[in-house]
């Protein structure tokens, strides 16, 4: 079945530090990928997504590749700010008929240090 | 982007009780999720609640337990039935946005004593 594998944390960092949380994927087909984050005490926020291979998505400084040859999706953001300070995950849906499942990876804590 | 708002956000609860979740879309959406995270761990997928049908539960899922109602395209409840302390978790409701976007609702913190 589908699976999502993401960077153990936690991850701590300094401010302005660079931030790479790694994410791998096994998926039949061509699945939508997705990060999203999720603020302390509250839901989850979709931060940013991709459709394809070679897309990338991107949002608040954030960016990630859809790379279907290593069925990757890292996320990465060239300086992280106090209020990135979050747990991230990774997901992928198949789409077509009624398979609109996310799958989702067990999540990445990031802390900012000021 | 859909707006969705869920009831109550949180709640503390004795075992062998009940509770119902409301989950309220801005928009009319064929197609209603909802998720479970456990503490310190991911979401899963407990049900998909289409208007006008059975929902359709995951592995490790059940009816009886996990009672879903869906009485029109911008509503749902989920009830978590005779409860124990495992029933702890965060209860999120979720809806399909443009291109194949899921969209969460804020949450529902359960705690069962």
């Amino acid at each position: 079945g589908d699976s999502v594998t993401q960077m153990e944390g936690p991850v701590t960092l300094s401010e302005e530090a660079f931030l790479t949380i790694n994410c791998t994927y096994t998926a039949t087909g061509y699945p939508s990928l997705f990060w999203y984050v999720q603020y302390p005490g509250e839901g989850l926020q979709l931060l940013l997504k991709a459709t394809k291979a070679d897309d990338k998505g991107s949002n608040k400084g954030f960016e990630a590749t859809y790379r279907k040859e290593t069925t990757s999706f890292h996320l990465e953001k060239g300086s992280v700010q106090v209020s990135d300070s979050a747990v991230y995950f990774c997901a992928l849906s198949r789409s077509g008929g009624s398979n609109y499942k996310l799958t989702f990876g067990k999540g990445t804590l990031l802390t900012v240090n000021p | 982007s859909a707006v969705i708002s869920q009831k109550p956000s949180r709640d503390i609860c004795q075992r062998g009780t009940s509770l119902t979740i409301q989950c309220q879309v801005d928009s009319q959406v064929t197609m209603m999720f909802w998720y479970r995270q456990q503490p310190g761990q991911s979401l899963t997928l407990i049900a998909t609640a289409n208007q006008g049908s059975e929902a359709t539960y995951e592995s490790g899922f059940v009816i009886d337990k996990f009672p879903i109602s869906r009485p029109n395209l911008t509503f749902s409840t989920l009830t978590v039935s005779n409860m124990s302390p495992e029933d702890s978790s965060i209860y999120l409701c979720s809806v399909f946005g443009s291109q194949e976007t899921q969209y969460f609702g804020p949450g529902t913190r359960l705690l069962v004593l």
